[in-house]
């Protein structure tokens, strides 16, 4: 199970930090990943990183914005978010795309001034 | 840059109709392809897995198949609670994890 936590109204330009808590499965030896949905968009998905967070990967559009991490010992994976623009507004989703895929319920973020 | 194309972005059907809608990996993705439904205000579920895999619990009527990079959806029987969304995905394997553009499913 995965449950996310953390979206706000922010104004443009603010920052936000997502968190992302789960249980039920070994989560020290999958690599996460955040997705998001846009109001009436598509899925898009976001960052990923691995078991050991040695590989991280972000889409174009939020690289030097958007920092993905995780604490295995907590089970918890974060994002934190900078410099927010009107297009990063959507549902935050934290997901894990293995042999196993699981999906959490999302979190919104707003961003609007 | 890796894409998924997935089309078409809609389409309208009457029930009992066989439906079909295609993705296309820029790629080679072997078979790491996964098929989604999503309703509207909902989470996706997953529907087909390893591009030809049902998943459990989902109605036989929904079959994948495809290799590489050109992989199909099917609906045997279009049925009213079929209505939603179907979004097609490169799945565990190194990122990007990319969806496609999603396909809008309603009834005639």
């Amino acid at each position: 199970q995965l449950m996310e936590s953390g979206g706000d109204l922010v104004k443009p330009g603010g920052s936000l930090r997502l968190s992302c808590s789960a249980s039920g499965f070994n989560f020290k030896i999958y690599s996460m990943n955040w997705v998001r949905q846009a109001p009436g968009k598509g899925l898009e998905w976001v960052a990923s990183i691995s078991s050991s967070s040695s590989a991280i990967n972000y889409i174009d559009s939020v690289k030097g914005r958007f920092t993905i991490s995780r604490d295995n010992a907590q089970n918890s994976l974060f994002l934190q978010m900078n410099n927010l623009r009107g297009e990063d507004a959507a549902i935050y989703y934290c997901a894990l795309f293995a042999g196993v895929i699981l999906w959490g319920q999302g979190t919104p973020v707003t961003v609007s001034s | 840059d890796f894409q998924m194309t997935q089309s078409p972005s809609s389409l309208s059907a009457s029930v009992g109709d066989r439906v079909t809608i295609t993705c296309r990996a820029s790629q080679d993705i072997r078979n790491y392809l996964v098929w989604y439904q999503q309703r509207p205000g909902k989470v996706p579920t997953l529907l087909i897995y390893a591009a030809s895999k049902l998943q459990s619990g989902v109605p036989s009527r929904f079959s994948g198949s495809g290799f590489g990079t050109d992989f199909t959806l099917t609906i045997a029987g279009l049925q009213p609670e079929d209505v939603a969304t179907y979004y097609c995905q490169k799945y565990n394997s190194a990122p990007p994890l990319t969806f496609g553009g999603g396909t809008k499913v309603e009834i005639k």
